[in-house]
């Protein structure tokens, strides 16, 4: 029974670059959040999405940030022009959904922004 | 604005000493849930807890939530080197899309 599953595990790019993020979800979960976590900060929420339905994005940065979660296929969490402000660990979690709300999170992709 | 607190924010104890973690928030949450994360890795849930005033027991820790389900405690019973790491509580937000997680307590058990 496969968790939650990330990848890459890790992500190196230069300035400007894209960083795609992938996150397959826990079998059976429709319901995909993704958190950051800037190095010594908490996890902080940018989106939550269902089968290709964006619920909340009210944690998303207003530009260069977008995230996806098509009907086949993992999720996508797509930052364009990075910056080396955007380094940090980038966790997805799942849920089964419709009033079951208990987060399971995958091991992460740590984006390091040269 | 952070809406948990956590503390201590760091704690070293030798093994086998008893210790608890406390969670504290101004605002009521339905849903509050314990992880803990090693280095590297993503959060893994320790427990959830929903009801005010609920105890729940796994082997040595013990969580409670508090009965205004604003505050929330994990003890942990003989700690050892096992137990060591971060330690994070996380309250559903009122719209229940997401959690907002404490600032986290990095626990270190000496052997």
């Amino acid at each position: 029974n496969a968790g939650v599953m990330q990848n890459p595990r890790h992500l190196v790019r230069r300035r400007g670059q894209e960083a795609r993020l992938r996150c397959s979800p826990m079998k059976g979960h429709s319901h995909v959040y993704w958190y950051r976590q800037l190095p010594e900060e908490g996890l902080k929420f940018m989106v939550y999405l269902q089968k290709e339905n964006i619920i909340d994005e009210s944690g998303m940065p207003k530009e260069r940030f977008s995230a996806e979660f098509p009907k086949e296929g993992p999720s996508i969490l797509r930052i364009q022009q990075v910056v080396r402000g955007d380094s940090a660990a980038y966790f997805c979690a799942s849920s089964l959904g419709q009033g079951q709300k208990t987060q399971y999170f995958g091991p992460g992709t740590r984006l390091l922004v040269l | 604005t952070q809406l948990l607190e956590q503390s201590p924010q760091f704690l070293s104890i030798q093994e086998g000493e008893n210790l608890t973690v406390y969670c504290n928030s101004s605002s009521v949450f339905s849903s509050l849930q314990w992880y803990r994360q090693e280095p590297g890795e993503g959060p893994v849930l320790l427990v959830t807890v929903v009801t005010g005033g609920e105890v729940k027991k796994l082997k040595r820790l013990t969580f409670q939530f508090g009965d205004a389900r604003k505050d929330s405690s994990l003890h942990i019973t003989a700690a050892q080197p096992g137990d060591t790491g971060l330690y994070l509580c996380a309250g559903l937000s009122p719209s229940g899309n997401q959690f907002y997680f404490g600032t986290g307590t990095s626990l270190t058990v000496i052997p």
